[in-house]
């Protein structure tokens, strides 16, 4: 157990809806970082935050956010989905400096029919 | 981000031989990490490297971080039936961290 928490685990949803993934990080952890990872893929950065602050940008979509709340868990938001946003979605976290290890959460997998 | 150069894709290897991968850069990293990612399940850390040349051992797992800052190889000695799944390598540069696309382990009993 690596200590960050996702909720939901299994998420299934229709094309042109909107969702919002919950991430919440290991105790003490003030960045957060959200990955997607298609089947079979690898993993694709999407944004990091810290300390409530946008850190990094990575692929992220202009139909996607996130944002990172004063209790440091952090929601990514996805809406209009379309079929090929179905993946695995992982959020990390890790601890003050920019170089600190990543520990990852179970992920969420997203359906979209 | 630009993934890093991780090969080989994928081993099918009996249990009880030694495995060997790495990952290979254009840039410098201050820091290589190891994950291992078991289906459906996020990624575990396995191994982390911080400064160039160094070895580090967990259990049957050796990883070094190459004297250039730009490689890192993993080796697994006496492979395991549990040691099936896909294996990530991560560099931390000055901005980013960037990830392999991973070497997909199979082993077979």
């Amino acid at each position: 157990d690596s200590g960050v928490t996702q909720t939901p685990k299994h998420l299934i949803t229709a094309t042109g809806q909107r969702v919002t993934l919950r991430c919440s990080p290991r105790s003490g952890d003030l960045s957060v970082y959200w990955y997607q990872q298609s089947l079979d893929q690898g993993l694709q950065f999407l944004i990091q935050y810290y300390n409530g602050e946008e850190r990094a940008k990575g692929n992220i979509l202009e139909r996607f956010s996130a944002q990172q709340f004063p209790d440091l868990h952090s929601e990514l938001n996805l809406s209009s989905l379309e079929l090929g946003d179905s993946a695995l979605y992982f959020c990390a976290s890790s601890g003050q400096g920019s170089q600190e290890t990543q520990y990852f959460g179970p992920g969420t997998r997203l359906l979209v029919l | 981000g630009q993934q890093l150069n991780q090969s080989p894709q994928s081993m099918f290897i009996q249990e009880g031989e030694d495995v060997s991968m790495n990952c290979t850069s254009s840039s410098i990293f201050n820091t290589w990490l190891w994950y291992k990612q078991d289906p459906g399940e996020g990624p575990v850390l396995l191994i982390a490297l911080y400064k160039a040349g160094e070895l580090t051992s967990n259990g049957r797992l050796t990883a070094q971080f190459g004297i250039t800052r730009k490689d890192s190889f993993l080796n697994i000695s006496a492979s395991i039936p549990s040691d099936v799944g896909i294996y990530f390598c991560a560099g931390h540069g000055p901005n980013d961290m960037r990830f392999g696309a991973g070497t997909r382990l199979t082993v077979k009993p």
